[in-house]
């Protein structure tokens, strides 16, 4: 199994400013994955990230509100830009694991974000 | 339009019984659906994947069945304890490239 780590756990940001998220693996991975859980809400795909091409954004996501980093095979960045209370959520990433087995997601503990 | 659909209310549930939570899906053709638990201020964690073309898979108590003519999951946890308290949630994959579509969850309490 990956061992997932996010920096920070939470945070209480200022409307207009911005916060970068760490997800750190303990292993190699292809592909990770940002997700956002509002409260009571499920999760919601924010985009993907391959490690040395641009992500993919899902459908109500954009590269200028959330630039993505995946600088190597372990580590990837999320960056939610110009906030406003309507962000205030969860952010989880995770990763795919065991590939040809079974399509297996692994993710982390996820930062919990409030805008005020 | 897509949906998936989960019991958003809390099922409550006597320790030793069975509890059987639902997941419907409309306008979707996965591949495979995946079963996860989540606990309070945790990541989800997976414990069951089911491919289309199979109807039943078991993890020790846990059992996933998948019709995809009636477009549903179900899941089973017997013998249930109260270490079973949390969300479960549902999601379905639908590429070959692990981009899953999640329900919102339902919640199981378990009591003694």
């Amino acid at each position: 199994s990956a061992v997932i780590s996010q920096k920070p756990s939470r945070d209480i940001c200022q409307r207009g400013t911005s916060l970068t998220i760490q997800c750190q693996v303990d292993s190699q991975v292809t592909m990770m994955f940002w997700y956002r859980q509002q409260p009571g809400q499920s999760l919601t795909l924010i985009a993907t990230a391959n490690q040395g091409s641009e992500a993919t954004y899902e459908s109500g996501f954009v590269i200028d509100k959330f630039p993505i980093s995946r600088p190597n095979l372990t580590f990837s960045t999320l960056t939610v830009s110009n906030m406003s209370p309507e962000d205030s959520s969860i952010y989880l990433c995770s990763v795919e694991w065991d590939r040809g087995r079974q399509e297996t997601q692994y993710f982390g503990p996820g930062t919990r974000l409030l805008v005020l | 339009s897509q949906k998936i659909e989960q019991n958003s209310e809390a099922l409550n549930i006597q320790e030793g019984k069975t509890a059987t939570l639902t997941c419907n899906y409309t306008n979707y053709s996965p591949a495979y659906l995946q079963w996860y638990r989540q606990d309070p201020g945790r990541g989800p964690v997976f414990l069951l994947l089911i491919r289309e073309n199979e109807k039943e898979k078991r993890k020790e108590r846990l059992k996933v069945t998948f019709d995809t003519t009636l477009k549903q999951s179900l899941f089973h946890i017997t013998a249930s304890q109260p270490a079973d308290s949390a969300t479960y949630l549902c999601a379905l994959g639908t590429d070959s490239w692990g981009k899953l579509q999640f329900g919102a969850g339902t919640q199981v309490v378990v009591t003694p």
